[in-house]
């Protein structure tokens, strides 16, 4: 299916754990994101990736870990689970509009809990 | 950092209300976009605003980069049951980040 897709949904962890979100593109967007969702804070942008093989830091990165080896895929892994990386996690992938603004689509999200 | 204000964080309306949210920041930026995030999915672009003044309609949505070019407003008319939902403005940055606000949960009462 074309679009943006995330994998899992739902994952429950426990402290100290490994775990990895994974996100997947078919529109070959050259910009992709991940932001975490908290009550109160809205969206916070936790690391971005403008093209294949070049990331950067957001507003809170720390405890996370990217990678993007392949345009369509953008993983985030946690590397140490805390209870504080309890969140919703969004991916997104961007595209220049007509006016050259790059509007961000976003995936349904995965609900993380670490107990 | 940019700051984007919106409020209040809860709205409560009836079923065929209209209803008026809006957003502010500390800047002035050349973009303003509305996202909707309906419970359970990921956000969603309503309307995208590039010019001071703009009025942009999509459907019963309506929204307006204001004049100063740090505000926008979104007003929604004859609210329906699938309008709940939580209500983001965003500004456009540099290396295609967006800055989103807090977002605004509205609720409607059938």
């Amino acid at each position: 299916d074309a679009g943006i897709t995330q994998s899992p949904r739902y994952k429950i962890t426990e402290t100290g754990r490994q775990v990895t979100l994974m996100c997947h593109q078919t529109w070959s967007h050259s910009y992709m994101f991940w932001y975490r969702q908290d009550l109160g804070h809205g969206l916070r942008l936790i690391y971005y990736s403008a093209a294949a093989d070049i990331t950067d830091k957001g507003e809170v990165p720390d405890g996370y870990v990217v990678s993007r080896s392949k345009t369509e895929n953008f993983p985030l892994t946690l590397e140490s689970a805390t209870r504080s990386q309890t969140s919703v996690y969004f991916c997104a992938s961007s595209v220049g509009d007509r006016a050259g603004v790059n509007i961000q689509y976003f995936g349904a999200g995965t609900r993380l809990s670490v107990l | 950092g940019q700051q984007l204000n919106q409020s209040p964080q809860s709205m409560f309306i009836q079923e065929g209300e209209d209803v008026s949210m809006n957003c502010t920041s500390s800047s002035i930026f050349n973009t303003w976009l509305w996202y909707k995030q309906d419970p359970g999915e990921g956000p969603v672009l309503l309307i995208a605003l590039y010019k001071a003044g703009e009025l942009t309609s999509n459907g019963r949505l309506t929204a307006q980069f204001g004049i100063t070019r740090k505000d926008s407003f979104l007003n929604i008319s004859a609210s329906i049951p699938s309008d709940v939902g939580i209500y983001f403005c965003a500004l456009a940055g540099a290396n295609s980040k967006l800055t989103f606000g807090k977002g605004i949960t509205l609720s409607v009462r059938p």
